[in-house]
């Protein structure tokens, strides 16, 4: 079946890089997203990718995707204390909507 | 504009009590699911609906029914409520089934089951 994992957390600096790594199982997956969750909120979307993408940007976010190893990244420059959240993985396949997520990374930036 | 609004915010309940989570979206989307959050297991999908008189299961449906009787509205219905429902209860809604998946959610509901 399907399955995405994450690191449970990650501590950075403000105004360093984060990087946020995912792995996923189902080779059929056509988008793969980055949600945010800040405390006591739903999740928001931040970015998302096509399986046939490598590499997307979208301001101060980098998602990278290697289809092979079924690896993705999201990659936050310049990190601010407002980054902190929860960041969620997902996959879709059949439905675009009906997506499977991860358990989430805890993001701490340290001003 | 309110988006996806989910009623009650937070709810304890008794073992064996029955209640249903309300969820509203005002954006005509044709996609409306649940999902519940645990630590450390992330979302995980109980039913969803393609539209309205459609609804499905997802991956962890049992214990809980759902229907869709307006585009708008697409309650939850614990039926007979166990400490492992104790979580919390996100609706989440999409303008169709298929579409690129940026699903909008509401702010969540805490239920605590005794």
């Amino acid at each position: 079946g399907e399955d995405v994992e994450q690191s449970l957390f990650l501590s950075v600096r403000e105004g360093d890089s984060s990087v946020i790594n995912c792995t996923y199982t189902d080779s059929s997956s056509t988008y793969l997203y980055w949600y945010k969750q800040e405390p006591g909120a739903g999740l928001q979307l931040l970015t998302y990718i096509f399986s046939n993408m490598d590499m997307k940007q979208d301001q101060r976010l980098t998602v990278l995707l290697n289809k092979k190893d079924k690896h993705l990244s999201l990659r936050i420059a310049d990190t601010q204390t407002g980054d902190s959240a929860i960041y969620f993985c997902a996959e879709s396949t059949e439905y675009g909507n009906k997506l499977v997520f991860g358990a989430g990374t805890i993001l701490r930036v340290k001003s | 504009n309110a988006g996806v609004t989910q009623t009650p915010k937070f709810q304890v309940l008794k073992t064996g009590q029955s209640m249903t989570l309300q969820c509203a979206q005002d954006m005509n989307h044709e996609y409306m699911s649940w999902y519940r959050q645990d630590p450390g297991m992330g979302l995980r999908l109980i039913h969803y609906s393609v539209g309205a008189g459609i609804t499905d299961q997802g991956e962890v449906p049992n214990g809980y029914n759902v229907s869709r009787s307006t585009t708008e509205d697409f309650p939850l219905r614990l039926l007979s409520a166990a400490p492992s429902q104790t979580s919390v209860y996100f609706c989440a809604s999409s303008y169709s089934a298929g579409a690129t998946g940026e699903l909008f959610f509401g702010e969540g509901s805490r239920l605590t089951v005794l």
